[in-house]
């Protein structure tokens, strides 16, 4: 069946970038989401990439797209300490139009 | 616009009671998605609703029933609540009229715990 993985844990210094990968085994998606998580919150949308792409600019946020690959990253330029979350990789499956989530990146920002 | 309304935010229930969650769609959404969270299983589809008939439905018992309304609300039941429901119920409205194009916008979600 479909599947997505990430690693489950990363830790920068405030100003490094952070660099949160996801791999996935669909080979029919449409769309590959990020989604951040704050604790006590829902899932606030970061970014899309079509699943045609292979990079993604948005801001301080830069998703890339192997698909050959079927692995997707997301980069995070100066990381803040207001970055510090769980950092969802969601594949939107073209087969059943049902989104598939990663087990989250639980990303550390230090001072 | 406003965002996706969940409510209650925080439930308790008993084993053996019934609970019912609603959610409200970004204005002008039609697709209304659930999903379950929890720490060990992570985030889990259950079903996902468009212009009041369910599109698609993930692999959970019978005891999670939902159903969505003209004005595109939706509400999500449990029946004979078991331990392994509490959870975070999130609610997502969806922009699109395909499921295989369709990006969910989330809502704050239901802490739900079974006691």
């Amino acid at each position: 069946g479909e599947d997505v993985e990430q690693s489950l844990f990363l830790s920068v210094r405030e100003g490094d970038s952070s660099v949160i990968n996801c791999t996935y085994t669909d080979s029919s998606s449409t769309y590959l989401y990020w989604y951040k998580q704050e604790p006590g919150a829902g899932l606030q949308l970061l970014t899309y990439i079509f699943s045609n792409m292979d990079m993604k600019q948005d801001q301080r946020l830069t998703v890339l797209l192997n698909k050959k690959d079927k692995h997707l990253s997301l980069r995070i330029a100066d990381t803040q300490t207001g970055d510090s979350a769980i950092y969802f990789c969601a594949d939107l499956s073209g087969n059943t139009g049902k989104l598939i989530f990663g087990q989250g990146t639980t990303l550390q920002v230090k001072p | 616009k406003a965002g996706v309304t969940q409510t209650p935010r925080y439930l308790i229930k008993t084993r053996g009671q019934q609970v019912t969650l609603s959610c409200s769609p970004i204005s002008g959404h039609r697709s209304v998605s659930w999903y379950q969270q929890t720490p060990g299983q992570g985030l889990q589809f259950l079903f996902e609703y468009f212009s009041e008939t369910q599109r698609n439905k993930g692999n959970f018992p019978g005891r999670f029933s939902g159903r969505q309304f003209s004005n595109s609300r939706s509400e999500m039941n449990v029946s004979t609540l078991e331990l392994g429901d509490s959870a975070l119920y999130l609610c997502a409205s969806g922009d699109g009229a395909q499921s295989r194009t369709d990006t969910q916008y989330f809502g704050p979600g239901t802490r739900l715990t079974v006691l």
